[in-house]
């Protein structure tokens, strides 16, 4: 079964750091671009990073850039986000997501709440 | 990047046919076939139900369509079912400036 775990979420205030964690199971990891994905509560789903199969290609929402960091880790089949400089703007659950123009699956999200 | 803009709700009756839209520009949903939608169910997460504009994912009914024209996609939900009441949002890639992917602003489903 193919199937993606978040970890990581929590409770941060303003500023903190959290790194966020996606482990992929019942497919090759490293045949795959991976996404993250948030959705701020009672609003609609973001784009926030992609990473291509190798790391040799990321792409971030402008609102992240220079504060998130999407890496990835083929032999421990694992998604990571860096996200540094946190703000409460940042609240949201936040997705891991297998591909991008077909994303599919997404995993159950990890819920980030940035406050003091 | 803007979102794409979808209608904020839809509905019908058990059996009916919804359509929902999806409206973009020509560096986005009119400029490639990589429209893609997806289902949400309060406190879940996202489904894949549409890909490639028009392809179905496997497991996914064939009440589900997709289709293009110009800037704007749509979804048409066909033989409505109590369990197709939920949140869809479409997405567009959008070249690979900036950032080339984008969601709509998603359409709440309800089954009257």
């Amino acid at each position: 079964e193919v199937q993606l775990v978040e970890s990581g979420g929590g409770l941060v205030q303003p500023g903190g750091s959290l790194r966020l964690s996606c482990a992929a199971s019942g497919f090759t990891f490293s045949n795959y671009w991976m996404s993250w994905v948030r959705q701020a509560p009672g609003k609609g789903l973001e784009w926030v990073a992609n990473i291509k199969q190798d790391g040799s290609e990321k792409y971030y929402v402008d609102s992240v850039k220079g504060r998130f960091s999407i890496s990835r880790d083929s032999a421990k089949n694992s998604l990571y986000l860096q996200m540094n400089s946190l703000r409460a703007e940042d609240t949201a659950v936040y997705y891991c997501a297998r591909g991008t123009t077909a994303a599919d699956p997404w995993g159950q999200g990890t819920l980030v709440i940035v406050s003091s | 990047q803007s979102a794409l803009t979808q209608p904020p709700s839809a509905s019908g009756s058990p059996g009916q046919s919804v359509t929902i839209s999806c409206t973009g520009t020509s560096s986005d949903v009119g400029g490639y076939n990589y429209v893609s939608w997806y289902q949400q169910h309060p406190g879940k997460a996202p489904k894949l139900m549409i890909y490639e504009v028009s392809k179905r994912p496997s497991g996914v009914p064939d009440r589900f369509s997709g289709s293009k024209s110009g800037n704007t996609a749509s979804l048409t939900v066909s033989g409505l079912q109590a369990e197709d009441e939920a949140d869809y949002y479409c997405s567009s890639y959008a070249g690979s400036n900036n950032f080339p992917y984008v969601f709509g602003t998603g359409t709440k489903v309800t089954v009257l």
